[in-house]
């Protein structure tokens, strides 16, 4: 059982550049998002999507796109690097309603980004 | 809105208790969880608490719940190297449960 898997692990852009962080789930889970980790500030929302083809924005959302075609994958697309957005990026999953209060997130391990 | 507060750092001799402490401002907080992150690694759920409960045990692990003043804790006994990490705290609302709140977490040091 994989259970959330971030492709790359590590990545450095150039400003201006564009790329897509995969996200995917294997535990036909209803909830994906997208999180950034900052120093001191803990992790902030990015995007959400509680089922395929539902996408919202979170606390953060300027700068990146999402869509959820399938259940299974949720990618996250930088449209023009900045370097205000190098940080290290968590997909996370889980079920809905009382599985999601139960059970939590489960996240991926994480993509670390660096914009020069 | 939410806010979830945590000090940034804690120190604990090996085998000592470590008491780590997290406030929120939203009443209508559901769930309260801690997450633990290790160096390099995604988080990890440890336990969570329902916001009717005042106290939760697992092995090692006490969560405490002080709805009145807003303030949860999570007591590791005995403390090993091995619980050297980040701690999260975080949330969910009774109005949108897809969405965790984190603290900004707690980075936990045992010393021998």
């Amino acid at each position: 059982n994989a259970g959330v898997t971030q492709t790359p692990k590590f990545q450095v852009l150039k400003t201006g550049q564009s790329m897509t962080l995969q996200c995917a789930q294997d535990m036909n889970h209803e909830y994906m998002s997208w999180y950034r980790q900052d120093p001191g500030m803990g992790l902030r929302l990015i995007h959400y999507s509680v089922g395929a083809g539902i996408t919202d924005q979170g606390e953060v959302p300027n700068g990146y796109n999402v869509s959820r075609s399938t259940t299974e994958d949720f990618p996250l697309r930088l449209l023009s690097a900045a370097p205000s957005q190098t940080s290290v990026y968590f997909c996370a999953s889980s079920y809905k309603g009382q599985g999601v209060n139960r059970h939590g997130y489960t996240f991926g391990s994480g993509t670390r980004l660096t914009v020069v | 809105g939410e806010d979830v507060e945590q000090s940034l750092f804690l120190s604990v001799r090996e085998g000592d208790s470590s008491v780590i402490n997290c406030t929120y401002t939203d009443s209508s907080s559901t769930y309260l969880y801690w997450y633990k992150q290790e160096p390099g690694a995604g988080l990890q759920l440890l336990t969570y608490i329902f916001s009717n409960m005042d106290m939760k045990q697992d092995q090692r692990l006490t969560v405490l719940l002080n709805k009145k003043d807003k303030h949860l804790s999570l007591r590791i006994a005995d403390t090993q190297t091995g619980d050297s990490a980040i701690y999260f705290c975080a949330e969910t609302l009774r109005s949108n449960d897809y969405k965790l709140s984190f603290g900004a977490g707690t980075t936990v040091t045992v010393r021998a």
